[in-house]
């Protein structure tokens, strides 16, 4: 198994450009998520999702949207990029068993620089 | 608002000391308290974790302590080494979707 894996791992942008971050996952897992990681804060949700179509807001929702058509895949879209969102971004998932607390697996981040 | 607490920022210690890194919680509904640890350049990793429900969990030279009461927890790395250098995350889960809250992290590094 690749685990979970996220395109690409460095970018940089400029002010107003859109992109989107890529997720994936192959181990059939139902909850996935999107991290931001800022020096001194921790790890903050953006959005997360708890089945194929259906999603969710979390902390720092703000400026970012998210699909999710296929159990594999979770991209996180940026509508327009500002210096603010200059962050390192990961990508989670986690199984879904009922009474259980399973662990979450990161992806190895994406880089993103916004100038 | 910070939910989950956690201290030192960062913290050096000597080859073969006892690094602990605290957290404090206000959230009551949280039922799961795991530990990430995260090198350079990579994603962060599941430690180890604890349910509320008990008090000390080990697994091999790291330990968790909880105090339901004081609603405050902490990991203790016996015997640290330098390869333990690492960024270290305290997190609390609530909710049937495991919705996780980080702490800010704190930055360790043993020295040989």
């Amino acid at each position: 198994n690749a685990g979970v894996t996220q395109t690409p791992k460095f970018q940089v942008l400029k002010t107003g450009q859109s992109m989107t971050l890529q997720c994936a996952q192959d181990m059939n897992h139902e909850y996935m998520s999107w991290y931001r990681q800022d020096p001194g804060m921790g790890l903050r949700l953006i959005h997360y999702s708890v089945g194929a179509g259906i999603t969710d807001q979390g902390e720092v929702p703000n400026g970012y949207n998210v699909s999710r058509s296929t159990t594999e895949d979770f991209p996180l879209r940026l509508l327009s990029a500002a210096p603010s969102q200059t962050s390192v971004y990961f990508c989670a998932s986690s199984a879904r068993v009922s009474g259980v607390r399973n662990t979450q697996y990161f992806g190895p981040g994406t880089r993103l620089t916004v100038l | 608002q910070q939910q989950v607490k956690q201290s030192p920022q960062s913290l050096i210690v000597q080859k073969g000391g006892i690094p602990i890194i605290n957290c404090a919680y206000e959230n009551t509904a949280f039922d799961y308290f795991p530990w990430y640890q995260q090198f350079p350049g990579k994603g962060p990793a599941l430690l180890i974790a604890i349910r509320p429900d008990v008090s000390e969990k080990k697994e091999g030279r790291f330990t968790i302590s909880f105090n339901k009461s004081a609603k405050q927890f902490s990991l203790h790395i016996m015997d640290s080494q330098p390869g333990d250098s690492a960024t270290y995350f305290c997190a609390a889960i609530t909710g049937g979707y495991q919705k996780v809250t980080f702490g800010t992290g704190t930055k360790l590094q043993v020295i040989p």
